[in-house]
C-alpha cells in the first residue's frame, strides 16, 4: 500500500534537546511538504521540497531545519531554537508531474507526529 | 488579517441536520479550493476540491465556491455521527509565482453530529 509514514506517533523531548521527525512516502512523489497544526490556527507551512537536494522556508520555518538526500524521505528537526515545539507535525507530499493530484494540487498526509516539550 | 478565515466552533448537530462550514479569504489569486477532513488524531485527507467559481456535488457533500465574493461553502446533507471531525478548507493559485504548489489553509472547523 502506497502512503506517507511518520515516525514517531508520540515523541517527548526536555527544553533544549533536539528531536528529529521521521518522514517517509513510497508515493514516488517530487514534492514533500511540513506543516505545523496548533489548535484553532489550522496547518501552517514550516518547509517544502519540490526535488531532491533542494529545500525552500515556508512561513514558520524558525527553530527548524530539513534535508532532502533521497526522495522518499524528508526528515525534520525541531532545534532548540524553536521557542514554543509543543504541536502536531504532519508531513505531506504531491503528485508529481502528470497526476490529476499534481493539477489540483492535493496533499497527501501522514498520520502525523506530536511532540511534547517537557 | 489571515488569509483564509474560517469559524473554529466548535459546531455540535443533531444526525441528519444539514451542516454549513464557510471559508472567507483576501487573496484574489487562489484558483483551486479544497476541503480536508480530519479525523481526530490523524492526518487530514481530501474530501473535495473545486476550480474556480462554482458548484460540485459528491454524495451527501456540496461544495460552492463564489470568487466575487471570496467565499467557499461545504455543505454536508444527512450529517452523520461518522462525520464528526475538523473539517479545513485549503486554497492556492494557479501555476507559477511564489504560491505554486503551496496550500494555504484555514484554521479548521470542529464538526460533531451527536445520534
Amino acid at each position: 500500500d502506497g502512503g506517507i509514514t511518520q515516525s514517531p506517533k508520540y515523541l517527548f523531548r526536555k527544553e533544549g534537546q533536539n528531536v528529529t521527525l521521521s518522514c517517509e512516502q513510497n508515493l514516488n512523489h517530487d514534492a514533500m511538504y511540513w506543516y505545523r497544526q496548533d489548535p484553532g490556527q489550522g496547518l501552517r507551512l514550516i518547509y517544502y521540497s519540490q526535488i531532491v537536494n533542494d529545500f525552500q522556508k515556508g512561513d514558520i520555518a524558525e527553530g527548524y531545519s530539513v534535508s532532502r538526500e533521497k526522495k522518499e524521505s524528508f526528515p525534520l528537526t525541531v532545534t532548540s531554537a524553536q521557542k514554543n515545539p509543543t504541536a502536531f507535525y504532519l508531513c505531506a507530499s504531491r503528485g508529481s508531474f502528470g497526476t490529476p493530484g499534481r493539477i489540483t494540487g492535493e496533499l497527501f498526509f501522514g498520520e502525523g507526529s506530536r511532540l511534547t516539550v517537557l | 488579517q489571515k488569509e483564509v478565515e474560517q469559524d473554529p466552533g466548535p459546531l455540535s448537530v443533531p444526525e441528519g441536520a444539514i451542516v454549513s462550514l464557510n471559508c472567507t479569504y483576501s487573496n484574489s489569486a487562489f484558483q483551486y479550493f479544497m476541503w480536508y477532513r480530519q479525523y481526530s488524531r490523524k492526518g487530514p485527507e481530501l474530501l473535495m476540491y473545486t476550480y474556480s467559481s462554482g458548484n460540485k456535488e459528491d454524495g451527501r457533500f456540496t461544495a460552492q465556491v463564489d470568487k466575487s465574493s471570496k467565499y467557499i461553502s461545504l455543505f454536508i446533507r444527512d450529517s452523520q455521527p461518522s462525520d464528526s471531525a475538523t473539517y479545513l478548507c485549503a486554497m492556492r493559485g494557479g501555476a507559477g509565482g511564489t504560491s505554486y504548489g503551496k496550500l494555504t489553509f484555514g484554521q479548521g472547523t470542529i464538526l460533531t453530529v451527536h445520534p
